[in-house]
């Protein structure tokens, strides 16, 4: 069984600037979730979806960031503008009916 | 506010030995809870879960044990092998795991020969 994907694996931008992070989860998991990492605290959510519709997203800083699933299949994370308190790792998972997640490699966004 | 909290930032054990691994939690609303085992420049894997119906958990080498009286659960590992050096994550979870997961800062264990 395919894990779950990511890309890029890393990414460095200047603060202002935008990037985008890519996920495909495990086939048949509805639910997918986005998480920051931040060096040495453990991942943080920042939203949840069900198939293609948002179940939380209370910890997404909305003025800055967006996450859409548009087919129920994979999702993009998006940050526009980045500050530098944005480095962090980017982590995505997906569940399975055992209410288990299993998560990708990440993207280390590093924001100068 | 902190509602998982894993007090030890690292441990050391020897080969051989069993590690324990602590992790407390404030909300009484967490119903199930996972460890998580994470190697440098990967994501967390999972390696085994406990509901708030049970006390113990066991999975080959791992066994976690969970005290609700005291918000307090622990994953043993024996025998330790180096392999096992990694960074341990406790997560909790409400409403029997579909809610979010709330994740300590993680226990770093390293197991030397």
């Amino acid at each position: 069984e395919a894990g779950v994907a990511q890309s890029p694996r890393y990414k460095i931008i200047e603060k202002r600037q935008s990037v985008a992070f890519w996920c495909n989860p495990i086939s048949g998991h509805a639910t997918l979730y986005w998480y920051q990492q931040i060096l040495g605290q453990g991942p943080k959510l920042l939203i949840q979806f069900q198939n293609n519709g948002v179940v939380d997203d209370s910890q997404l800083p909305k003025d800055r960031f967006s996450a859409e699933r548009l087919k129920g299949v994979d999702s993009t994370l998006k940050i526009q503008p980045a500050k530098l308190e944005d480095s962090a790792v980017y982590l995505c998972a997906s569940r399975n009916t055992l209410n288990e997640q299993f998560f990708g490699p990440g993207t280390r966004l590093t924001v100068l | 506010d902190q509602q998982v909290k894993q007090n030890s930032p690292s441990l050391s054990v020897q080969e051989g030995r069993i590690s324990i691994l602590n992790c407390d939690y404030t909300n009484s609303m967490f119903d199930y809870f996972l460890w998580y085992k994470k190697y440098p420049a990967e994501g967390p894997t999972f390696l085994i879960s406990i509901s708030s119906i049970k006390d113990k958990n066991e999975d080959g080498r791992f066994t976690v044990f969970l005290n609700k009286s005291a918000k307090h659960l622990s994953l043993h590992i024996v025998p330790s092998q180096p392999g096992d050096s990694a960074v341990y994550f406790c997560a909790a979870s409400a409403n029997g795991g579909y809610n979010k997961l709330i994740f300590g800062a993680g226990t770093r264990l390293a197991v030397h020969p």
